[in-house]
């Protein structure tokens, strides 16, 4: 199973907006609304930040949205802040055995 | 709160075989299923998966036929045999929590070093 697509970098000033893409297939991203995304901090675990597409755990500032359209989802943050200067990864159920497919990875910096 | 806490790693010879345990703690572990992410500097990679029940396992193509995983829900405890250990299983293990198709609450991390 391939890896989704993501790009490495993206960067944006406090204040602003960014939305980070995340590239599958037609068996991955574009078949279920099963995409998550994940902030991680350096020498931290990941930390859950949208589930099915579009959907925040409680305690997710509501800066953070998903969205998708056909075979790629994105996650923008609005409003960015210093904290927000971290990598993020996307991941998406691919069916079947193909539990979870993730993204390479993006890393967001705040200019 | 919700505290899952991996051990077990360590540095291994290549062929050779390692268990990481994954205690956890703060919820109720036998109705959750459970899942083993790795880490290396190339990004994340789902390994495994296991229902709350242990009726159902996945595994990742990599790690197919060489990696087993279990649970002990009288114990909270989740686990991961990896046999025939190669260099590029090389990585970071975190245990991750399942939640609707995602992955909820994660542990810090176990080093796993694959080589001679």
């Amino acid at each position: 199973q391939s890896a989704l697509t993501q790009p490495p970098s993206a960067s944006g000033s406090p204040g602003q907006a960014v939305t980070i893409s995340c590239t599958g297939t037609s068996s991955d991203v574009g078949n279920y609304n099963r995409v998550s995304w994940y902030q991680q901090h350096p020498g931290k675990a990941p930390n859950l930040l949208i589930y099915e597409v579009t959907k925040r755990p409680s305690g997710v500032p509501d800066r953070f949205s998903g969205s998708k359209s056909g075979n790629t989802a994105s996650l923008t943050v609005s409003g960015l802040q210093a904290e927000d200067e971290a990598d993020y990864y996307c991941t998406s159920y691919a069916g079947g055995s193909n539990w979870a497919v993730f993204g390479g990875g993006t890393k967001l910096t705040v200019l | 709160e919700v505290q899952l806490v991996e051990s077990g790693g360590a540095l291994v010879q290549p062929g050779g075989s390692l268990r990481l345990s994954c205690a956890a703690s703060g919820f109720n572990f036998n109705v959750y299923s459970m899942n083993w992410v790795r880490q290396t500097p190339r990004g994340l990679e789902w390994v495994s998966y296991i229902t709350s029940d242990t009726r159902t396992i996945y595994y990742a193509d990599s790690v197919k036929g060489r990696f087993t995983i279990s649970r002990d829900n009288d114990k909270n405890s989740l686990y991961l045999q990896m046999n025939s250990l190669r260099d590029g299983d090389t990585a970071v293990y975190h245990c991750a929590r399942g939640f609707q198709w995602a992955f909820d609450y994660w542990g810090q991390g176990i080093l796993v070093t694959v080589s001679s």
